[in-house]
């Protein structure tokens, strides 16, 4: 089953607005990680958030964690158009285990 | 500059008809993954390899193949490709830790 459920599934902002993406997960982490994939495009990591962390800021990014709640949002201030794509987000068990990914938000920023 | 260098971009091929997709990483990372991208369904691990000779199964492993004989290369192999596989592939490595996926850009296969 997927972990690192995204929610919404679509969002659509008008530029200069703010954007909150949510995930959850099931299981315990090591870590929970934020992507970004421009339609056909390879995935960018944007941000790791370690377990034993709350929040995490990265330029426009900001990301929290709530581990009692296994829960995770990403939001990005002051949208762009530029910020238009599909994120993801993905829970690391830690050690080799494979990161999961969740099906993603897809963000659209209409100038 | 870290890359992680897929090929080809785009393939289209018939049934049947054995296929490679080649992935190169040049930041010596132990670990690397394929991954398989469906609409709806997100990304699916196919196989991943935690160093030279070490493969192990993902989620949906079926119909593929992999080989990890150096450490920057990971072939993906389909040895009879069906249209079930039709999808975008990625190939992506990470360091041990606390870090991020590197991906490469991709390969549309579409089987016929």
């Amino acid at each position: 089953s997927q972990q690192g459920e995204e929610d919404p599934q679509a969002l659509s902002i008008q530029e200069g607005e703010n954007a909150t993406m949510n995930c959850s997960y099931k299981t315990s982490i090591n870590n929970l990680q934020w992507y970004r994939q421009n339609s056909g495009r390879g995935l960018v990591h944007l941000i790791l958030i370690r377990s034993n962390e709350r929040e995490k800021h990265s330029g426009r990014l900001r990301v929290t964690l709530d581990t009692s709640k296994k829960s995770s949002s990403l939001l990005i201030t002051a949208s762009r158009a530029a910020d238009t794509a599909s994120y993801f987000c993905a829970k690391d068990s830690g050690g080799y285990q494979k990161v999961t990914f969740g099906i993603g938000t897809k963000l659209q920023v209409i100038p | 500059e870290a890359q992680v260098t897929q090929n080809p971009r785009y393939l289209i091929t018939v049934t049947g008809k054995k296929l490679t997709v080649t992935c190169s990483q040049n930041m010596n990372h132990e670990y690397m993954s394929w991954y398989r991208q469906d609409p709806g369904l997100g990304l699916r691990q196919i196989y991943y390899s935690m160093n030279v000779e070490v493969t192990d199964k993902g989620d949906v492993p079926e119909g593929y193949k992999v080989s990890r004989k150096e450490k920057r290369n990971f072939p993906l192999i389909l040895e009879s490709p069906s249209p079930n596989q039709t999808s975008l592939y990625f190939c992506a490595t990470r360091g041990m830790g606390n870090y991020g996926y590197t991906f490469g850009s991709g390969t549309r296969l579409t089987v016929v």
